[in-house]
């Protein structure tokens, strides 16, 4: 099985920067995907990580430890219109993709 | 592109009720998911198509849901009868890849379905 540790909540403030992070234990592992929902939306596309490191995209990067079961998303110059839920999900390995989604960080930006 | 499109947007019921959901997905996109996302939590997956074989149903409440994807194309996910529990927002995905690797999901808008 999989478990997915996300924070529920963070506050930040516009123009500053803002690390959420996502922790995983998984019997076996292929990538680690991040969606960003807003309120009474559906989940779009962020990033997926398959190798460890930092990967750039913008004002948005994420970061993937597989070792430590561990990720983040940075985003930076934040902008109000970045408040949203930020949802971390895995991969596992072998077989079909089944995407586990972890609850996902609620993220209010303010002035 | 089209993105997944679903119907309705909101629904109102009473327990024990029945309710559809339908979902049309990318066109050419062989996988298809349903996901059932409760209030303040992540998407949890009932069920998974690929063409129009089930992949994966192991969360899906059987004795109430059902889903079908008959001619791999659309799909529709019903729930009968309803319990207050149901009350939810019931997302469609779909992405391109064939089982085997992660591919990227494409979310329809959502159903949004209370329970009364």
């Amino acid at each position: 099985g999989q478990n997915i540790d996300q924070p529920t909540e963070m506050t930040a403030t516009e123009g500053a920067i803002v690390q959420i992070n996502c922790t995983y234990q998984t019997s076996g592992f292929n990538g680690l995907f991040w969606y960003q929902q807003h309120a009474g939306e559906a989940p779009t596309f962020l990033s997926y990580n398959v190798l460890d490191g930092l990967e750039e995209k913008g004002r948005f990067s994420s970061f993937l430890s597989r070792s430590k079961g561990y990720s983040y998303l940075l985003l930076k110059e934040l902008q109000m219109k970045d408040s949203a839920s930020y949802l971390c999900a895995v991969v596992p390995s072998g077989g079909y993709q089944k995407v586990t989604f972890g609850t996902g960080t609620k993220l209010q930006v303010i002035p | 592109e089209a993105g997944v499109a679903q119907s309705p947007r909101y629904k109102i019921i009473e327990k024990r009720q029945s309710v559809a959901f339908w979902c049309n997905p990318i066109s050419g996109h062989a996988t298809l998911y349903w996901y059932q996302q409760i209030l303040g939590q992540g998407p949890k997956l009932l069920i998974q198509f690929q063409n129009n074989g089930v992949v994966d149903d192991s969360q899906l409440p059987k004795d109430r849901f059902s889903a079908e994807r008959l001619k791999g194309v659309d799909s529709t996910l019903k729930i009968q009868p309803a319990k207050l529990e149901d009350s939810a927002v019931y997302l469609c995905a779909s992405s391109a890849r064939l089982a085997g690797g992660a591919d990227t999901q494409y979310f329809g808008p959502g159903t949004r379905l209370t329970v009364l």
